[in-house]
């Protein structure tokens, strides 16, 4: 079925160190898969995307690591910083009629000075 | 820097109430999608437009929810009646076109129902 979902609710990170940020998904059909970051009161905002036939992407401190074989995906951020403080969401397209953008439920990055 | 907009920022109403959120793409986004976020989860898809055309409508609560895109541009949300559990923010997305992965978000609207 469709389940985006991930593994931790909140991840704390001394400001510097770098950030992991986990995802599970069930939809092998998914043709992509993405990353947002929502700060408190915004919409959610792009970070990067990968397709289903890459391992990893890399992005301006960011990259994304994608294992189909466990179906899991991952987010890194080098050398953190308070502004990387946010929601982060994992999402997929679904490669049927509509191409839906369907998201998980978030992990929370705080960073600690 | 061209951005979606959505009104209003905030809108409080009693239960039984009608209400209607307003959403305007990015000019030439061909995309648009209507999002729920309870506060703490991920958003979720309400409806999704291709110009004026609804592609994907299976999470919306039709009985109480509508959502029109008249002339493929700006689009219309709705409520009747709000009830308490409608009580979320209400985010607007748009894109290029079905197979462009980057949804631009407005900033929402967030929906009291009392």
């Amino acid at each position: 079925g469709e389940n985006v979902g991930l593994h931790l609710p909140t991840l704390s990170v001394q400001e510097g160190d770098n950030s992991i940020i986990n995802c599970a998904y069930s939809n092998s059909a998914s043709d992509y898969f993405i990353w947002y970051k929502q700060e408190s009161g915004k919409g959610p905002q792009f970070i990067i995307d990968i397709r289903s036939n890459m391992d990893k992407r890399q992005g301006q401190r960011v990259t994304v690591l994608l294992n189909k074989t466990v179906k899991h995906l991952s987010l890194q951020i080098a050398a953190t910083q308070p502004g990387d403080s946010a929601v982060y969401f994992c999402a997929e397209i679904l490669m049927d009629s509509s191409y839906k953008l369907i998201f998980g439920s978030g992990t929370r990055l705080l960073v600690r000075p | 820097e061209a951005e979606v907009a959505q009104s209003p920022r905030y809108k409080i109403t009693e239960k039984s109430q009608a209400v209607a959120f307003w959403c305007d793409p990015i000019s030439g986004h061909a995309t648009l999608y209507w999002y729920r976020q309870i506060l703490g989860q991920g958003p979720e898809l309400l409806v999704q437009f291709q110009d004026e055309s609804v592609v994907d409508d299976s999470q919306l609560p039709k009985d109480r929810f509508s959502a029109e895109r008249l002339k493929g541009v700006d689009s219309t949300l709705k409520i009747q009646p709000a009830e308490l559990g409608d009580s979320a923010m209400y985010l607007c997305a748009s894109s290029f076109g079905e197979r462009n992965t980057e949804a631009f978000f407005g900033q929402g609207t967030r929906l009291t129902v009392v």
